[in-house]
């Protein structure tokens, strides 16, 4: 078990700049999860894949972000045309999908800032 | 609207001053709650699941506690180490994605 690992640990880009992000999960979790936190805060909820499937969405997620996660081994979150208000960490979580409800592991994030 | 309240925002002990964290949550129907640690800069660890009011899990000087309402995370005769932001997350029963909602953690500073 090597852990959840995500790339890069930091990104600085100024505003209206594409980022993109990329999350290893543990190779036997079929669950893959995007999360944003921003200082002082919980982490919130963005997007949900069951194997290569995005099964699920939050309002948070704009059109400007997209997320993959082809073959399902690793996902890709991009954000085109950053603004301020995506200055936050980015986590990816992995867990298993069968049985009862199983504890999702984190990443350390992607600490994005937007000039 | 389903929420996550964690009380207080922050706190401050002295080595060896046991003290109790607060975890109050409204869901329609709890599928489990869950604890995690976080350091400054690292994203959160995991520390426990709890399923069911009465159930109790420990971990060296940790123990979660739950009720029909809230949860509670003791520690005992805390360590400078156990110095972190402690999170409460929940999971909805008829939540098919099995997403966490997340309060916004309580951080703990223990002083030597």
């Amino acid at each position: 078990d090597t852990g959840v690992s995500q790339d890069p640990r930091h990104k600085i880009t100024k505003r209206g700049q594409n980022v993109t992000f990329r999350c290893d999960p543990i190779s036997e979790h079929n669950r893959l999860y995007w999360y944003r936190q921003t200082l002082g805060q919980g982490p919130e909820f963005l997007t949900y894949f069951q194997n290569e499937a995005q099964l699920e969405k939050s309002r948070l997620l704009s059109d400007r972000f997209s997320a993959e996660r082809p073959k399902g081994s690793f996902s890709t979150l991009e954000i085109q045309r950053t603004e301020q208000g995506d200055s936050a960490m980015y986590l990816c979580a992995s867990s298993r999908g069968q049985g009862s409800s199983q504890p999702q592991h984190f990443g350390d994030g992607t600490r994005l800032s937007i000039l | 609207e389903d929420q996550v309240t964690q009380s207080p925002e922050a706190l401050r002990l002295q080595e060896g001053e046991s003290s109790s964290l607060n975890c109050s949550y409204t869901v329609s129907g709890l599928r489990g709650l869950f604890w995690y640690r976080q350091d400054p800069g690292k994203g959160p660890e995991f520390l426990f699941t709890l399923y069911s009011a009465g159930e109790e899990k420990e971990k060296e000087r940790l123990k979660a506690t739950l009720t029909k309402k809230e949860s509670f995370l003791h520690i005992t005769a805390p360590k400078p180490e156990d110095s972190a932001t402690y999170l409460c997350a929940v999971q909805e029963v008829e939540d098919s994605s099995y997403k966490l909602i997340f309060g916004s953690g309580t951080r703990l500073l223990v002083r030597p």
